[in-house]
């Protein structure tokens, strides 16, 4: 398995478009996250899916921001417009069914600058 | 509240002095803790739990229930061990969101 594959690894936008960043988990993994890492706050959770059902969505920082996920290979991150301030990398991750000792595996990130 | 605290944003230190990056968490129950490093350039990844009390590369870190605290430690540094560690932990239950430190930022210099 090539692990949690993330894309485009690099998005540069201007203010006020959309910019949708993908992720495909690994197969047979259960849960999905979405992460947003800044030097200022850190790793910050967005959103995260069990069984492609939205779990919890506290983290997502406002409703410009959206997040899908249509199947168990597939979610996006939706962000419309975009602004400055949202740029960060963006991580998604996900991890199996098993108890909660298990590890969530990372993808690359995808690195926004909103200019 | 849950709640992860790494207090040292950075740490630096010598090739070959000991080091020891602190976590310290609140949480009512019994968590799972973890520590995830970050490599320049490379995707986050776990590096130990504390159930499998285990040591990776070197580095080891013990669940310290009374003082609640998970520091990770390493008697020599390498300058290879340079990175971003992040201290992390999922409560008990079906709840997997896991609660992450602010991360401290290792550099070992030669």
């Amino acid at each position: 398995d090539a692990g949690v594959i993330q894309s485009p690894r690099h998005e540069v936008t201007e203010m006020g478009q959309e910019v949708t960043l993908r992720c495909k988990p690994i197969s047979g993994h259960d849960y999905l996250f979405w992460y947003r890492q800044t030097m200022m706050r850190g790793l910050e959770l967005l959103i995260y899916f069990n069984n492609n059902v939205p779990i919890d969505d506290s983290g997502m920082p406002e409703d410009r921001f959206s997040a899908k996920m249509p199947n168990a290979s597939f979610s996006t991150l939706k962000i419309q417009p975009s602004e400055p301030r949202d740029s960060a990398v963006y991580f998604c991750a996900s991890s199996p069914q098993r108890g909660a000792g298990t590890e969530a595996f990372f993808g690359q990130g995808t690195r926004l600058t909103v200019v | 509240a849950q709640r992860v605290t790494q207090p040292e944003k950075l740490l630096s230190v010598f090739k070959g002095a000991p080091v020891e990056l602190k976590c310290n968490y609140s949480y009512s129950g019994s968590p799972e803790l973890f520590w995830y490093v970050q490599y320049s350039r490379q995707r986050l990844q776990l590096l130990l739990r504390h159930i499998s009390r285990e040591s990776i590369k070197g580095f080891t870190a013990d669940l310290n229930k009374g003082e609640t605290s998970f520091h990770l430690k390493k008697p020599f540094a390498q300058e290879e061990d340079s990175a971003m560690y992040y201290c992390a932990l999922i409560g008990a239950g079906n709840n997997r969101k896991l609660i992450w430190g602010l991360g401290t930022s290792l550099a070992v210099n030669p």
